[in-house]
């Protein structure tokens, strides 16, 4: 069953520009909302998270926005590095300890 | 502080063989998951433990998958016989008791290829 789902497998930026990377879901229960970054021959390393009570959090050069009416999230990146170049994915959590995957966005960013 | 440990990092093996993948979690991580990724697809949770108990593992094929938390704290997962579809890389993951999963942590993985 495909609950969470990154529509774009992938998304090519220029340096210092903005990516955005969107996720979609389907599951009215998914409280919390993660986003994992990976790079190849590594796990998913945590990046940002939000809670359904808020509509964005913002880390630095990561922004996660929440749209609970859409059932949409999208990750901001400003500006693009290169060094941001990696496969992300969103995640959905319906409880502690219960995590729901998307099928990821590679994302590359050229200098 | 140390991260998840797994072994094999690669691993090739014929159809219908056995093949079992290890994880050490983060010290006093309580709860730890075995998670399947195929190639294009995000991970998709396996088996969840908490401390050595089974909290979830809805999504495993019980019929050739299975997995143990002896003691509570390193974690195997076997499959018997493998078939080409399982093919993946398969994460371990840990984390604290009750986090909302903004605190798991990820192991780098052991490739599977069957062949």
């Amino acid at each position: 069953d495909q609950q969470v789902k990154q529509n774009s497998p992938s998304l090519s930026v220029q340096e210092g520009r903005i990516s955005i990377l969107n996720c979609d879901y389907t599951n009215s229960m998914f409280d919390y909302f993660l986003w994992y970054k990976k790079y190849p021959a590594e796990g998913p390393t945590f990046l940002i998270s939000i809670s359904s009570i808020k509509d964005k959090n913002e880390d630095g050069r990561f922004t996660v926005f929440l749209n609970k009416s859409a059932k949409h999230l999208s990750l901001h990146i400003v500006p693009s590095q290169p060094g941001d170049s990696a496969v992300y994915f969103c995640a959905a959590s319906a409880g502690p300890n219960d995590m729901r995957f998307g099928a990821g966005t590679r994302l590359t960013v050229k200098p | 502080e140390a991260g998840v440990a797994q072994s094999p990092r690669y691993k090739i093996i014929e159809k219908r063989q056995s093949v079992a993948f290890w994880c050490n979690p983060i010290s006093g991580h309580a709860t730890l998951y075995w998670y399947q990724q195929i190639l294009g697809q995000g991970p998709k949770l396996l088996i969840q433990f908490q401390n050595n108990g089974v909290v979830d593992d809805s999504q495993l094929p019980k019929d050739r998958f299975s997995a143990e938390r002896l003691k509570g704290v390193d974690s195997t997962l076997k499959i018997q016989p493998a078939k080409l579809e399982d093919s993946a890389v398969y994460l371990c993951a840990s984390s604290l008791e009750g986090s909302y999963s903004d605190e798991a942590f990820f192991g780098q993985g052991t490739r599977l290829t069957v062949v």
